[in-house]
């Protein structure tokens, strides 16, 4: 069966370092791997989408790899915020007939960036 | 402004009893989900709805039900066969071009 593997212990780091944030998953073939940041009891926000062909995604201080042979993506948040504190989702993606988009999430990771 | 909106954010439910959260959106939106969601994990998806008047299960949906009368709405109903709906329940939507997925703020179910 599918499984999308994401570290459920929460992860503290020092303001100002690079938070690196791990989604591995197995038994799937994404078409794109997106993450999510959710804050508690909110919906999740999308931040970035990598496609399969796509080795690498930016967005000023954001950064996702996708390694389709590892089956894994890589989450990095450079010069960390206490502000960047929320707990991130990776979610594989695959389209579905005209309109939708199938999305499988992993558990989640919590991001705690300590002043 | 834009989005989605789900109703109530706090809903409370006796035995026995089916309740429906509301979702609307104004996105022009196709497409609309429902996730589950329990403490510390991941999002599990209970229905889909690509088009009016049509929708699929997800991997989770007994004890739940959907309609998709009309292209912004797309309410869920927990029904009393459902025996655990205690959870936080996310309804999205997704364009037809896109592969973005846009969720509500979430509606928080609790059995009393």
């Amino acid at each position: 069966s599918q499984k999308i593997e994401q570290n459920s212990e929460a992860l503290n780091i020092q303001e100002g370092k690079t938070a690196t944030l791990t989604c591995n998953y197995t038994n799937y073939s994404p078409a794109y791997l997106q993450w999510y940041r959710q804050d508690p009891g909110r919906g999740p926000v999308f931040l970035l989408l990598i496609r399969e062909n796509e080795k690498e995604k930016r967005k000023e201080r954001l950064k996702v790899t996708f390694d389709t042979t590892l089956k894994q993506s890589l989450f990095h948040i450079t010069a960390s915020q206490p502000a960047d504190s929320a707990t991130y989702l990776c979610a594989l993606g695959s389209v579905i007939g005209n309109a939708g988009n199938m999305l499988t999430f992993g558990g989640g990771t919590r991001l705690m960036v300590k002043p | 402004d834009g989005g989605i909106t789900q109703s109530p954010k706090y809903l409370f439910r006796k035995e026995g009893q089916n309740v429906t959260l509301s979702c609307e959106q104004n996105l022009n939106h196709d497409a609309m989900y429902w996730y589950r969601q329990d403490p510390g994990q991941g999002l599990r998806l209970i229905y889909y709805s690509q088009i009016v008047n049509d929708f699929q299960k997800g991997d989770i949906a007994e004890g739940y039900s959907v309609s998709r009368e009309k292209k912004e709405s797309f309410p869920l109903t927990v029904t009393s066969a459902q025996k655990n709906p205690t959870a936080f329940y996310l309804c999205a939507s997704s364009g037809y071009s896109g592969n973005t997925i846009y969720f509500g703020e979430g509606s928080w179910l609790t059995v009393v």
